[in-house]
């Protein structure tokens, strides 16, 4: 089916560290969302970016919708254990259908 | 208030049985829409109503029946489900059917069929 392309694939870094993640598109995109999600739990929205050029944050979280349209990155920063999960980017198609990243799974050592 | 609630939580059924999951959002939103997610993968979509009229459905299985009784409820119905059929099944809920929609995602049904 259809994807975006979401590297990488899995992390695993020491409390304390930042953490980089980024989704790119064949397609462009109106709408980038990150979500993360919790083993057994739904996914829960971290950010949504709207614009071209924008750049939003969320406490520690950083992101920006690329200006092309066809990239959003997503950066955590001073990682902690609560931050251990899956995150995935999003975006909405013309036909309102969400696709989604294949997800980048995230380990934090204390 | 972005919640959406999803019942039960957990439902274990056998391949005969008739079961239900329900979700429930009061944002005014209006689409809402129903997930199948396998371990460490993303969720697919299954089917979409916007305006509690049925939008989209992604060729599911006709053992897996939805419906929209009003605008702040879903239901997915099961019967005849088979082994490979159990997963996550997450229902979400965004203002509009459009692309440029947010879309919130209840904590999921985690279902076993046995």
């Amino acid at each position: 089916g259809q994807q975006l392309n979401q590297s990488p694939q899995s992390m695993f870094i020491q409390e304390g560290e930042d953490v980089s993640m980024n989704c790119t598109s064949s397609s462009i995109f109106n709408t980038w969302l990150w979500y993360k999600q919790d083993p057994g739990e739904g996914p829960v929205l971290l950010i949504a970016l709207y614009k071209a050029g924008e750049l939003t944050s969320n406490g520690r979280l950083t992101a920006q919708f690329g200006i092309t349209r066809k990239d959003s990155f997503l950066n955590i920063s001073a990682s902690i254990p609560s931050d251990v999960g899956i995150y995935f980017c999003a975006g909405p198609y013309p036909t309102g259908k969400l696709i989604f990243g294949q997800g980048t799974t995230l380990q934090v050592k204390p | 208030d972005t919640e959406v609630t999803q019942t039960p939580k957990h439902l274990v059924m056998g391949m005969t049985n008739k079961k239900s999951l329900k979700c429930e959002q009061h944002m005014g939103h209006r689409a809402m829409y129903w997930y199948k997610q396998k371990a460490k993968k993303p969720p697919e979509l299954m089917f979409v109503y916007s305006y509690e009229k049925l939008s989209i459905n992604e060729s599911v299985p006709s053992r897996f029946s939805p419906e929209c009784p009003n605008s702040s409820l879903l239901n997915l119905h099961l019967h005849a489900l088979q082994p490979e059929d159990s997963a996550l099944y997450l229902c979400a809920s965004s203002q509009e059917w459009s692309n440029q929609e947010t879309q919130y995602f209840g904590p999921g049904t985690r279902l076993l069929v046995l």
